[in-house]
């Protein structure tokens, strides 16, 4: 079966610009996570979403936000962009908030100049 | 607050020896799981092996096995026969209760592998 797709796989803005990234989870898988990963600051969990409905979200600011759709897939939303949020973003799917195994995807890597 | 130490920024194996990923971590919860991901330079992250807290006995999954000492609070991961392909990062992960009622996973630093010839 398909695995978790994110879209798209690189991409470059400037300071200032929003960006938008895009997750599809695997099949039946309704839950889909998100982490922010950069050399200085490891891994860190930014949301997670299940049934269209934000469960847990890790301490980042407002700017970012994200949402998920009918269908589990899941969009993930930086505005006002920093040079900081330059990072690998993953996302990952689970079938439900309380499985064990996070499948990720490729990840969509952020360059902000 | 729940978190996860690994005290290895990096290691070297010789090819077809065996190594150990050091991991500890920190929890009030009685109920948690631990696991641990492989990150290629590619960049994504490959799932290897999973233990949960009342499990009985330690997790292998082919080469990869995983040493819980659930008093101590560590899950050193243990890979037997190193092979070239093994060069990469390794993550100690946790699923722990978030601040809602459900649970999170989250990771470790990290600890870099090189296999040598």
């Amino acid at each position: 079966k398909a695995g978790v797709t994110q879209t798209p796989r690189y991409l470059i803005k400037t300071r200032g610009q929003q960006v938008t990234l895009s997750c599809s989870p695997i099949s039946g898988h309704r839950s889909v996570s998100w982490y922010q990963q950069t050399p200085g600051q490891g891994l860190q969990f930014l949301f997670e979403y299940f049934s269209e409905t934000q469960r847990n979200k890790g301490n980042f600011p407002g700017r970012f936000s994200g949402r998920q759709f009918s269908n589990s897939r899941s969009e993930m939303n930086v505005s006002t962009l920093e040079l900081g949020d330059s990072a690998l973003y993953l996302c990952a799917s689970r079938r439900n908030s309380g499985a064990n195994v996070l499948t990720f995807g490729a990840g969509s890597r952020l360059t902000v100049l | 607050a729940q978190k996860i130490t690994q005290t290895q920024p990096g290691m070297f194996v010789q090819e077809k020896e065996a190594v150990t990923l050091d991991c500890t971590y920190d929890t009030s919860d009685p109920s948690y799981g631990l696991f641990w991901y492989k990150q290629p330079s590619s960049g994504e992250m490959i799932f290897l092996i999973y233990q949960g807290s009342y499990d009985q006995q330690n997790a292998t999954e082919g080469r990869y096995s995983l040493n819980f000492q659930k008093a101590r609070k560590s899950a050193n991961l243990v890979i037997s026969a190193s092979q070239l392909g093994d060069s990469a990062m390794y993550f100690c992960a946790m699923r722990e209760s978030g601040e809602t009622s459900y649970d999170k996973v989250i990771f470790g630093p990290g600890t870099s592998l090189s296999v040598i010839p």
